[in-house]
């Protein structure tokens, strides 16, 4: 099994649509869950990070972790053709030397105007 | 907003040549990773650098591959003798400190192609 399972799509959804991304993870180590964005050629951009079980909102972006059942989301909200990209679950546990992050192969959105 | 610098955008080499990859992290950062991404797979772990000296390393980071911080800035990855399979965009990154309140910054990348 992987230590983290995301779904690559390509997900393709009108504007305005709200969008549900998930990771699944095998690892109950990881404790430190984060949400990054990709745009094509460009490094990895850190949306939202989340410690433990619970949610986190930022504006459009909504962050839930299920540690119990090991699943986490991002939800985006009134989406826009500009979130259009790759979106990578992150996490990482604490104890290892500076955090190591290990990265979901990422999901592909589309959002079409 | 400060920006984890890297250089060059894209390095051609042939197999067999030893490479550097250069990145300059934000400048109060402490901890410092290089990840790699072949082209349509996930990005993975290489190393972890920290206190001048590697913390954690993958199973990718063989005796090929070395980091460096020659200076106060600068934090370098070097392939000895490159091989096709090197191939991949190479992200550095860096973070403020141990705590986990904080992401990785990460660098445009480098795309490498071995050829």
């Amino acid at each position: 099994q992987k230590e983290v399972e995301q779904d690559p799509g390509p997900l393709s959804v009108p504007e305005g649509a709200i969008v549900s991304l998930n990771c699944t993870y095998s690892n109950s180590a990881f404790q430190y869950f984060m949400w990054y964005r990709q745009y094509s050629r460009k490094g990895p951009e850190l949306l939202m990070y989340t410690y433990s079980s619970g949610n986190k909102e930022d504006g459009r972006f909504t962050a839930q972790v299920d540690k119990s059942s090991k699943y986490i989301s991002l939800f985006i909200r009134d989406s826009q053709p500009s979130d259009s990209a790759t979106y990578l679950c992150a996490m990482s546990a604490s104890g290892t030397g500076g955090f190591k992050t290990i990265f979901g192969a990422g999901t592909r959105l589309f959002v079409k105007a | 907003e400060p920006e984890v610098t890297q250089t060059p955008s894209h390095q051609v080499t042939q197999m067999g040549q030893e490479v550097i990859l250069r990145c300059v992290p934000i400048s109060n950062h402490l901890y410092f990773y290089w990840y790699r991404q072949i082209l349509g797979q996930k990005v993975e772990f290489l190393v972890s650098f920290y206190n001048n000296e590697i913390s954690e390393k993958s199973e990718i980071f063989d005796d090929q591959f070395s980091v460096e911080r020659p200076d106060g800035s600068n934090f370098t990855l070097k392939i000895r003798s490159t091989k096709l399979e090197d191939s991949a965009m190479y992200f550095c990154a860096s973070r403020a400190d141990r705590g986990p309140n904080y992401g990785y910054t990460f660098g445009s990348g480098t795309r490498l192609t071995v050829v």
